[in-house]
């Protein structure tokens, strides 16, 4: 049962500390979704990637954040430094995209990382 | 930004048909509607997707009217498993979803 994976599940870190959050995607998949959630503004993207090439994080608060795809089995999400107001929870999310271009595709979410920052 | 709308929350009998509206005027020809639901803290699970036939899966059945600015999610008989934050979406282009304040399901016993 392919799934996506995050680590870590659970991060409480000070202000100003630097945050990495990992996600795994299902093998063959190649586009990988980050979005954040919060009660205030729901669930918001923040960048997403196709074949591992950035293409459009225009939703990342771009002083602070940082998303990177060092190879296909991995994404990781930055914050540097952390604030309280990232306090939220980050989903990734990877789907497949045909090489045809069909306008439909199904993104598979993993579990999330709930971030605390103090 | 999102491109739908639905109502904030819902209740529905257990056992019951829950019809859930959607509005989409804005949608696009070749725009496809998906719904996704989230249930307490998980992640968002897909349910079902469409672009102008209504579709049926073990999950769920998507109406989508004639002129296809709006759509309903049914689910034929709800248990309490349900109870969820539903989000209708149109996929806009390069695969964005933008999920919106969806529609709060609440299944009652």
């Amino acid at each position: 049962d392919a799934r996506v994976t995050q680590t870590p599940r659970h991060k409480v870190t000070e202000m100003g500390q630097e945050v990495t959050m990992r996600c795994q995607p299902i093998l063959g998949h190649n586009t990988v979704f980050w979005y954040r959630q919060t009660m205030m503004q729901g669930l918001e993207l923040l960048a997403y990637f196709r074949n591992r090439a950035p293409l459009d994080d225009s939703g990342m608060p771009k002083d602070r954040f940082s998303a990177e795809m060092p190879d296909a089995t991995l994404a990781t999400l930055k914050i540097q430094p952390s604030e309280p107001r990232d306090s939220a929870v980050y989903f990734c999310a990877s789907g497949l995209v045909p090489s045809g271009g069909a306008r439909y595709n199904e993104q598979f979410f993993g579990p999330g990382t709930r971030l605390t920052v103090l | 930004d999102a491109k739908t709308t639905q109502p904030p929350s819902m209740d529905c009998a257990e056992g019951r048909a829950a019809n859930l509206p959607c509005n989409h005027s804005t949608i696009s020809g070749n725009e496809y509607v998906y719904w996704y639901r989230q249930i307490h803290s998980q992640g968002p699970q897909y349910i079902i997707h469409g672009l102008k036939n209504n579709e049926t899966n073990e999950m769920a059945s998507l109406i989508i009217t004639e002129d296809r600015k709006s759509s309903t999610l049914i689910l034929p008989h709800a248990t309490l498993r349900d109870t969820a934050v539903y989000y209708c979406i149109v996929r806009a282009p390069g695969n964005q979803f933008y999920f919106g304040t969806g529609t709060s399901l609440t299944v009652i016993p």
